[in-house]
C-alpha cells in the first residue's frame, strides 16, 4: 500500500519551462512534507520541505504548493535547467507521533530538461 | 564532516549467504534509518533507531536485522540472502529535522 502517491512517473520539459510534480496522501496525521532530489548513483538530497500550516513555500526556483483539504501537494520548478534533470521524490511523515522522522516516499518522477 | 558513509558500494551475494551493510555518521545525530530503493517503488523504510540501544521496525523489516551500539554506527544485517533482497540500500540520519542520506549500497543476490 503506497501511502504517498506521486505523478507523473516521468516528465520532459524544455529549458526555461515549468516542471510540475504532484503528490497525494491519505493519512491526515502526516505533518511534514519534504521533496528530495536524486541524481544517478547518489543518495537522495533534501530539496525543500513544508508543514501543513502554510499553503506555499518558495526557495529560489523551487516552490511547494500545499492543499490540506485536498490532501495534495506539488513541486514547481520554475525556469527549469538541464542541471535539474534528476529523479524527484515527495515524502511525508509524522515526526511528532513517532519521535523519529520516518518518511513515506512517493514512487518518484524522472525529470529530463531538454536544452 | 564526512556526513553519512556506507560500505561497501557494491556487493554480489549468493542465495543463503549473509552479510552486514555498514553505515556511519559523524554529525552526532540521534536518529538513523535504513531504506531500500527498488525501481519504480520509491524508498521503503526497513528499520530505524532513535538512539544507541533502541531500534524499531519500519515498513519492510522481514529478512533484516539491525543493532545500534553507538551513536555513530547503524549496521544492517542480512542473515539468509534471497533474490527479493536485490536492491539499493540507503542509510540516513537526522537530528530532529531533515534526513541526510548516504551514497547507497547496491546489492545483488543471485
Amino acid at each position: 500500500q503506497q501511502q504517498v502517491k506521486q505523478s507523473p512517473q516521468s516528465l520532459i520539459v524544455q529549458k526555461g519551462g515549468i516542471s510540475i510534480i504532484n503528490c497525494a496522501y491519505e493519512n491526515t496525521a502526516f505533518d511534514y512534507f519534504p521533496w528530495y532530489q536524486q541524481f544517478p548513483g547518489k543518495g537522495p538530497a533534501l530539496l525543500i520541505a513544508i508543514r501543513p500550516d502554510v499553503s506555499e513555500k518558495k526557495e529560489g526556483r523551487f516552490t511547494i504548493s500545499f492543499n490540506k483539504s485536498a490532501k495534495q501537494f506539488s513541486l514547481h520548478i520554475m525556469d527549469s535547467q538541464p542541471g535539474d534533470s534528476a529523479t524527484y521524490f515527495c515524502a511525508a511523515s509524522n515526526p511528532r507521533q513517532t519521535g523519529a522522522n520516518n518518511l513515506f516516499f512517493g514512487t518518484g518522477t524522472r525529470l529530463t530538461v531538454i536544452p | 564532516n564526512a556526513g553519512v558513509t556506507q560500505t561497501p558500494k557494491f556487493r554480489i551475494l549468493k542465495i543463503g549467504q549473509s552479510m552486514t551493510l555498514q553505515c556511519a555518521q559523524d554529525m552526532n545525530h540521534n536518529y538513523m534509518y535504513w531504506y531500500r530503493q527498488d525501481p519504480g517503488m520509491g524508498l521503503k523504510l526497513i528499520y530505524y533507531s532513535v538512539g544507541a540501544g533502541i531500534t524499531d521496525k519500519g515498513e519492510v523489516p522481514n529478512g533484516y536485522n539491525v543493532s545500534r551500539s553507538t551513536t555513530e554506527d547503524f549496521p544492517l544485517r542480512l542473515e539468509l540472502a534471497a533474490p527479493s533482497q536485490t536492491s539499493v540500500y540507503f542509510c540516513a540520519s537526522s537530528h530532529s529535522g531533515p534526513q541526510f542520506f548516504g551514497p547507497g549500497t547496491r546489492l545483488t543476490v543471485l
